[in-house]
């Protein structure tokens, strides 16, 4: 069954580091998303990218950053981790423009 | 600019009840709005509703779109606990923008 997957499921790093989040969908969907929740914060969208070498930033992109260079893979990386990037972060792909999308599993990250 | 509300921000109910939940949203060339739930993972997709009037159901859950006052309700009849989730509802804008603009959720606690 196509699916979406994300890892690490929980990372644990500190302060300074650089991480790397994975996300892979096997749909072919074109429009991939990165989000970031908080408590009182909701879905924050973090960068997003329409197809292969498209990457656009959300609302929230600084220190983060993304690369699209196959359909299938959207990894986010943190450049260097602060503590205010605590959150848990999902991945979501979407078919066409006006479609649902699917969200993966989560990575919940803590930046000491 | 663009934005999405929910309410009430969280509800307690017993087996059996029915509740309603709200969305209302103020998003310039709206499209379309999206209904999730969330348990203690990602968020899974449930309804997704373009034109005002016209019910989506599924099960004890449904849906309705009100593009005049700008609102849309998701009612939930014979609440059982599964149904206990964080409810988000998202909109969209016509054309080539694929972001969702994301409302905070309602939390929905359902007890025995």
């Amino acid at each position: 069954d196509a699916e979406i997957t994300q890892s690490p499921r929980h990372k644990i790093t500190e302060t300074g580091r650089q991480v790397t989040l994975a996300c892979h969908q096997t749909w072919n969907h074109n429009n991939m998303f990165w989000y970031r929740q908080d408590l009182g914060h909701g879905l924050r969208l973090i960068h997003y990218s329409y197809g292969v070498q498209d990457t656009n930033k959300g609302e929230v992109s600084d220190g983060y950053s993304v690369s699209r260079s196959n359909t299938e893979d959207l990894p986010l990386t943190l450049e260097s981790a602060a503590s205010s990037q605590t959150s848990v972060y999902f991945c979501a792909s979407s078919e066409g423009s006006q479609n649902e999308q699917f969200f993966g599993p989560g990575t919940r990250l803590t930046v000491l | 600019e663009d934005k999405v509300v929910q309410s009430p921000l969280s509800l307690v109910v017993h087996e059996g009840d029915t509740v309603t939940l709200n969305c209302s949203y103020e998003v310039t060339n709206f499209r379309s709005l999206l209904w999730y739930k969330q348990e203690k993972k990602a968020p899974t997709f449930l309804f997704m509703l373009t034109s005002s009037g016209i019910e989506k159901k599924s099960g004890r859950l449904s849906s309705i779109l009100d593009k005049k006052e700008l609102f849309s309700i998701l009612n939930i009849t014979a609440t059982q606990t599964g149904d206990s989730a964080v409810y988000l509802c998202a909109a969209r804008r016509a054309g080539n923008n694929r972001k969702l603009i994301w409302g905070l959720g309602t939390s929905l606690a359902v007890n025995p």
